[in-house]
Formats: structure tokens, C-alpha cells, sequence
């Protein structure tokens, strides 16, 4: 069955960096779109970025690009974002997903339970 | 930027027939699709491609499009339905992700 399990979040203080991973299982991850989601504390969900499968394509939502950067590494069957120069407002559970493309959108078939990204000093 | 619009609560008596809305200028364009998240879960997909049902999803889940609003609707409404609902689509160029604020339903 699909699995995708997030790892890497933790306190990290403004400006501050983090990297996050997402180890897939269950299905053929080069074949598939993957994204990060967040839900700050309390409020609904935000996509950040999305990466096509062979990591040629990735968008950005306005609020973390320039900052983030999303990659993947598909020997590995593993999706990254690292995050530079974070702010308060980037504290947030981050999800992993994997999309699938139905003509020029994507839906979330698959999601991780979540790793929590604390930006405090 | 382009936003999805969804009515932040919804309330329903069990048995009663529950509506979420969700309004967006690309929805005649752009497919959308409904997670429902329980606390402390992650997000599980319950409509896609506007009325398509995810698999393992109860038949009293459904959706319908009509110009740019999108509708789930949820027939009997049951106590374990309680939960946030969120729709999803895509601006114009179908380049950004875009999700609604959420809506709390809560049943009576």
C-alpha cells in the first residue's frame, strides 16, 4: 500500500534553515507528481510547492518562493524541501502528497501524517 | 492570487442532507476536488474531478459543478461525517494550487 512517511521537522529560529524529507513507498514515485502542503496551527491548508516526476518542472506559492526549494531523488523514491531564512509565519504541520494530474490540475491522492516545523526563538 | 471561497461552518442534524460550497472564477476550467480532515489527521480525498468519488468513500458522498461554484454534498449525514472540509482546483493557467479556507461541519 502507498506510504509516505515526513521527516526533518523540529525548532528552528527565524532565518533559521531546515530540511524536510519524504520517503515514498507503494507505487512508482518517478511516475507521479509529489507536493508540500502545510496547515499552520489551528488554520486551513496551504499548498507551498509541487515537483513533477522527473524534478524538471516546480512551482511555488508566492509566500515561500525565493526561500524554499523542493527536489526529489527518485533512486532514492524520496521528495525534499529545504527551507532557508524561515519566519514565524512558516510554522506549520508539512504534509507530503502525491498528486495526480487529471488535464491541467492535480489532486492529492496520497498524504503523510504531517512533521511539525516550529519557527521561535 | 486566485481563492476558492467555502463558508466556514456548516451545521447538520444526523440523517439531514449537508451542502459545502466552494466558489472560484477558474471552476468552469479547472477540475476540483474535496479532502475532509479529522482532528489531528492528514487530509483524506473524498471528491475528485468534481463528481468522481475517491475509492473506500461512502456512496453519500457526492459532487456537482454548476458555472464557478462546485458543491459537496453529503446525503444522510452520520455523526462520524463531523469533520473539515476542503475543496481544491487550480488558477486559470492550472500552474497554482489553490485550496478554500475550509469548512467546520458539524452535526447536531
Amino acid at each position: 500500500q502507498v506510504q509516505l512517511v515526513e521527516s526533518g521537522g523540529g525548532l528552528v529560529r527565524p532565518g533559521g534553515s531546515l530540511r524536510l524529507s519524504c520517503a515514498a513507498s507503494g507505487f512508482i514515485f518517478s511516475d507521479y507528481y509529489m507536493s508540500w502542503i502545510r496547515q499552520a496551527p489551528g488554520k486551513g491548508l496551504e499548498w507551498v510547492s509541487y515537483i513533477s516526476g522527473p524534478g524538471s518542472i516546480s512551482y511555488y506559492a508566492d509566500s515561500v518562493k525565493g526561500r524554499f526549494t523542493i527536489s526529489r531523488d527518485n533512486a532514492k523514491n524520496s521528495l525534499y524541501l529545504q527551507m532557508n531564512s524561515l519566519r514565524a509565519e512558516d510554522t506549520a504541520v508539512y504534509y507530503c502528497a502525491s498528486l495526480r494530474t487529471y488535464s491541467s490540475s492535480h489532486s492529492g491522492d496520497y498524504w503523510g501524517r504531517g512533521t511539525l516545523v516550529t519557527v521561535s526563538s | 492570487s486566485y481563492e476558492l471561497t467555502q463558508p466556514p461552518s456548516v451545521s447538520v442534524s444526523p440523517g439531514q442532507t449537508a451542502r459545502i460550497t466552494c466558489s472560484g472564477d477558474a471552476l468552469p476550467k479547472q477540475y476540483a476536488y474535496w479532502y475532509h480532515q479529522k482532528p489531528g489527521q492528514a487530509p483524506v480525498l473524498v471528491i475528485f474531478k468534481d463528481t468522481e468519488r475517491s475509492s473506500g468513500i461512502p456512496d453519500r458522498f457526492s459532487g456537482s459543478s454548476s458555472g464557478t461554484t462546485v458543491t459537496l454534498t453529503i446525503s444522510g449525514v452520520q455523526a462520524e461525517d463531523e469533520a473539515d472540509y476542503y475543496c481544491q482546483s487550480a488558477d486559470s493557467s492550472g500552474t497554482y494550487v489553490v485550496f478554500g479556507g475550509g469548512t467546520k461541519l458539524t452535526v447536531l
